[in-house]
């Protein structure tokens, strides 16, 4: 069974801080897809970054970077400089074998201005 | 390039009524998902569909189905309404090959809002 864990509930960053979104997955898969989506007050999910299981390399995309480690199984997710506009919560979710997506239960990330 | 389309935004339900809920995906995209979204059990699959075959079916009674048209448009179905199927629903769509995929990135709509009362 998959299993994605997002320990963090709630942040609330001032604006201009860096903030760091956690998350750790469970599964049996050897080939996997991890991603992060945000979901704005809107309602719509919105997709930002997918990391295949093979591909540990880390990288930044603009003011967005990740860090994927497979020995930890963790798909961490930093915003730098954060704006408010960033407010929203933002889900980790992890792909398998089959087309369904697990989800973790989210991080509401507040920035303060 | 219009996004994923859910219709109604908003409905409000009695308990033992049935809704429909209707999605049309992206132009080209041939896989629809669905996904229930509540405070509790937060995003939870329901099903997919591909090419109007039900790819992948979550665990839900049998009240929840769904169905794809000729035109990759979805809707789904609950009957027998119960409280607890008061939630977010969430269509998504991909462009999907033939072959089962985590790897596909997945285009939301802003969902229906179903409230049973």
């Amino acid at each position: 069974a998959q299993k994605v864990t997002q320990a963090q509930t709630e942040i609330s960053v001032v604006e201009k801080e860096d903030v760091t979104l956690d998350c750790v997955y469970e599964t049996r898969d050897t080939t996997y897809y991890l991603f992060w989506y945000k979901q704005p007050p809107s309602g719509e999910l919105v997709f930002l970054i997918r990391r295949n299981s093979f591909d540990e390399q880390n990288e930044i995309s603009g003011r967005y970077s990740w860090n994927f480690q497979k020995s930890t199984s963790s798909f961490n997710f930093t915003i730098t400089a954060s704006q408010v506009v960033d407010s929203a919560v933002y889900f980790c979710a992890l792909g398998g074998a089959n087309s369904k997506l697990t989800f973790g239960k989210g991080i509401t990330l507040s920035v303060r201005p | 390039k219009a996004g994923v389309t859910q219709t109604p935004r908003y409905l409000i339900k009695t308990r033992g009524q049935q809704v429909t809920l209707s999605c049309s995906p992206i132009s080209g995209h041939r896989s629809v998902s669905w996904y229930q979204q509540t405070p509790g059990q937060g995003l939870q699959f329901l099903f997919e569909y591909f090419s109007e075959t039900q790819r992948n079916k979550g665990n839900f009674p049998g009240r929840f189905s769904g169905r794809q048209f000729s035109n990759s448009r979805s809707e789904m179905n609950v009957s027998t309404l119960e409280l607890g199927d008061s939630a977010l629903y969430l269509c998504a769509s991909s462009f999907s090959s033939g072959s089962y995929s985590g790897a596909n990135v997945l285009t939301f709509g802003a969902g229906s809002r179903l409230t049973v009362l």
